[in-house]
């Protein structure tokens, strides 16, 4: 069984200042770990992936987190917002390695707010 | 380009007209999955396909149908839609990487079902 736990459904920052979007996950298996964005009217682009490598893991557009497996948590992070990071991330989980298993879990997202 | 095709963007229906909403993906994926987004509920499985011709419900599987009867397509049908099936529905695909690589979306369909 897997689960994704993001919690804050809302985060709301100033343009130029540091970004956290916080996720928790719990998996019987070695997960993989995804962050997910979603512009509005848009479709989910993939922004980072964990897939048992390095533990911190760059994306696109400044994007990074750290797989944590003592936490179980994959927090998202940004040094310095911009106006067109907003918009709705999802954090996804699914079974690593597993064989047929590609079932993967979202969590419930995280709305980022920018402020000029 | 790589990509996944949903078709329509925004439909409009009344209560128990059948619908289709195709899904295609250029990539030869083997796994094919169709999600709907509420808010505050995030993305929801609806059915998924491993490979053709072999599908299985999610978690939300009630008043859809899926086929899978070629690797690159995989539509949804609403054989009776009803005013709870207002929804944004994505599709999605990935290729049999055992958790390597993520998924590539379609950009969504919006229904609304009168």
């Amino acid at each position: 069984a897997q689960s994704v736990t993001q919690l804050d459904s809302h985060v709301s920052v100033s343009e130029g200042t540091p970004v956290l979007l916080r996720c928790n996950y719990s998996s019987s298996y070695s997960p993989s770990l995804f962050w997910y964005v979603q512009h509005p009217n848009k479709g989910l682009q993939l922004l980072l992936k964990y897939t048992s490598a390095a533990t911190l893991v760059k994306g696109i557009n400044g994007f990074e987190a750290e797989f944590k497996k003592s936490e179980t948590s994959f927090h998202l992070t940004k040094p310095s917002a911009h106006m067109s990071d907003a918009a709705e991330y999802f954090c996804v989980v699914r079974p690593l390695g597993t064989g047929g298993s590609y079932i993967p879990t979202f969590g419930r997202g995280t709305s980022l707010i920018v402020h000029p | 380009e790589a990509q996944v095709t949903q078709n329509p963007r925004y439909l409009i229906t009344v209560t128990g007209k059948k619908l289709t909403v195709t899904c295609s993906q250029n990539m030869n994926h083997e796994y094919m999955s169709w999600y709907r987004q509420d808010p505050g509920l995030g993305l929801r499985q609806i059915y998924y396909s491993m490979n053709v011709e072999v599908t299985d419900k999610g978690d939300v599987p009630e008043g859809y149908k899926v086929s899978r009867k070629e690797k690159r397509n995989f539509p949804l049908i609403l054989e009776s839609p009803s005013p709870n099936q207002t929804s944004l529905y994505f599709c999605a695909s990935s290729s049999q990487d055992r958790g390597v690589y993520g998924y590539t979306f379609g950009s969504g369909t919006r229904l609304t079902v009168v």
